[in-house]
């Protein structure tokens, strides 16, 4: 089972643009691994932003955008918002199984 | 959008079982495929297992840490998938999600706590 690796943390000003990244260690990540990325706000459940690495769902805010980066899934988030401060997690598809990316706590600062 | 609604968790002691159900609103569930996903107290997301559609002959797939204990099942006729979890152990506790997070569609139930403890 792969093991997918994201940022524990990151802080961004607000208006600010950041990228989180979503990695694996069998190799680089392509499109298909059919990369998801989901937002999760405390006491909440997840809601999904990005699938297919780059498309948005209709309640996906302009501002986050999905692509590849480096050999990674990354999730660009542009003009930071107060509302964005959240856990952020990857998914991707490998064989049949998928797995989560560890998270990355998204600090709106 | 799938409307998705997890009930069935509770408290169970350490080698139990317990069965979880998730109906969706929609008038082509057996199409969707239906994705179990978990998260302890304080921990990220851990996929669980999968149930895909009528077209892909309803197969399940599961993560290494469940396969064994837990099976995934459905009925297309009430518009449910379920979980079936056995010889559960403490560090299952968790609060268990359905998804359908497949191509266009990203809706996740609100989420069923699934307690492990004596």
């Amino acid at each position: 089972q792969a093991v997918v690796t994201q940022e524990p943390s990151l802080t961004v000003s607000p208006g600010g643009t950041v990228t989180l990244t979503c990695g694996s260690n069998t190799g680089p990540v392509t499109s298909g691994h059919f990369p998801y990325w989901f937002q999760q706000k405390p006491g909440q459940a997840p809601r999904t932003l990005i699938y297919d690495l780059t498309n948005k769902h209709s309640w996906t805010p302009a501002r986050f955008s999905g692509s590849l980066l480096g050999g990674k899934a990354a999730l660009s988030l542009s003009g930071a918002q107060p509302e964005d401060e959240a856990d952020y997690y990857c998914i991707l598809s490998s064989g049949g199984a998928r797995v989560f990316g560890g998270g990355t706590k998204l600090t709106v600062l | 959008e799938v409307q998705l609604v997890e009930s069935g968790g509770g408290l169970v002691q350490p080698g139990g079982s317990l069965r979880l159900s998730c109906v969706a609103s929609t008038f082509t569930f057996s199409d969707l495929f239906v994705d179990w996903v978990r998260q302890a107290p304080g921990k990220g997301l851990e996929w669980i297992g999968r149930s895909k559609s009528q077209r892909y002959s309803y197969t399940t797939e599961y993560a290494a840490s469940v396969t064994g204990r837990f099976a995934i099942s459905r009925d297309d006729s009430k518009n449910s998938v379920y979980l079936q979890m056995n010889s559960l152990k403490t560090e299952d506790t968790a609060v268990y999600y359905c998804a359908a997070i497949r191509g266009s569609l990203g809706s996740w139930g609100q989420g069923t706590l699934v307690t492990v403890s004596s």
